[in-house]
């Protein structure tokens, strides 16, 4: 049973749109981390996050610690966009993270 | 710099054979991990390091062997690849977490596909 549970799996959408993707998890986190892996295979470091929120550029990520859930939006969604975004939890005292499925997008010109 | 680089970046092995997969960081990162990802799971750890000399299990370690001789070197060693080792391989490193509010986020290499068959 995975601990970091993400939706939607899968989401298209057409340029232009306002994109919402959520991660939820089982039990109290120190740390959230927002991944994103391109077509080609590399994975990069959006966000990390342990409260609140953080914007960059486009993105915005928050978090509820209270209800263990975070999202991640992107605003003005473009094709470049289109990737598999991965939602990463920390616990405390822990060296390690648990990873979620990932969701892919596809953003349509 | 060149971050977090992986050699090889393709292998296809028989049943058996053995082989050491690198990775190598210069940003003087304490930690380092190596998981593979596998069609429709999240990335799964197989091993990691909070330190030279230093190795710890994650949760997929079976079949798999780690050493870390040098803090810029993680090294992670198929004895004898099984079919079920088919798959992508990606090492990440980090600096050690300083104090309660300061968690710092892991950088990825650019992964290491291996197919056994």
């Amino acid at each position: 049973k995975n601990e970091v549970e993400q939706s939607p799996q899968n989401l298209t959408a057409q340029e232009g749109e306002f994109i919402t993707i959520n991660c939820s998890y089982s039990v109290g986190i120190s740390a959230l981390h927002w991944l994103q892996q391109h077509p080609g295979g590399g994975i990069v470091s959006l966000f990390m996050l342990s409260s609140g929120k953080k914007k960059h550029g486009r993105l915005i990520a928050t978090i509820n610690i209270q209800e263990k859930h975070s999202s991640l939006h992107i605003t003005a969604s473009h094709p470049r966009d289109s990737a598999v975004y991965i939602c990463a939890v920390r616990y405390p005292r822990d060296d390690k993270i648990i990873f979620g499925k990932g969701t892919r997008l596809h953003i349509l010109p | 710099n060149a971050g977090v680089t992986q050699t090889p970046k393709f292998r296809v092995l028989k049943t058996g054979q053995s082989m050491t997969l690198l990775c190598a960081q210069d940003m003087n990162h304490e930690y380092m991990y190596w998981y593979r990802q596998d069609p429709g799971m999240g990335l799964r750890l197989i091993h990691y390091s909070v330190g030279e000399g230093t190795t710890a299990k994650g949760e997929v370690p079976d079949g798999y062997n780690v050493s870390r001789l040098k803090k810029q070197n993680f090294l992670l060693g198929l004895e004898s690849a099984a079919p079920s080792q088919t798959s992508v391989y990606f090492c990440a490193s980090r600096f050690r977490d300083r104090g309660f509010v300061s968690y710092n986020e892991q950088f990825f290499g650019p992964g290491t596909r291996l197919t056994v068959l």
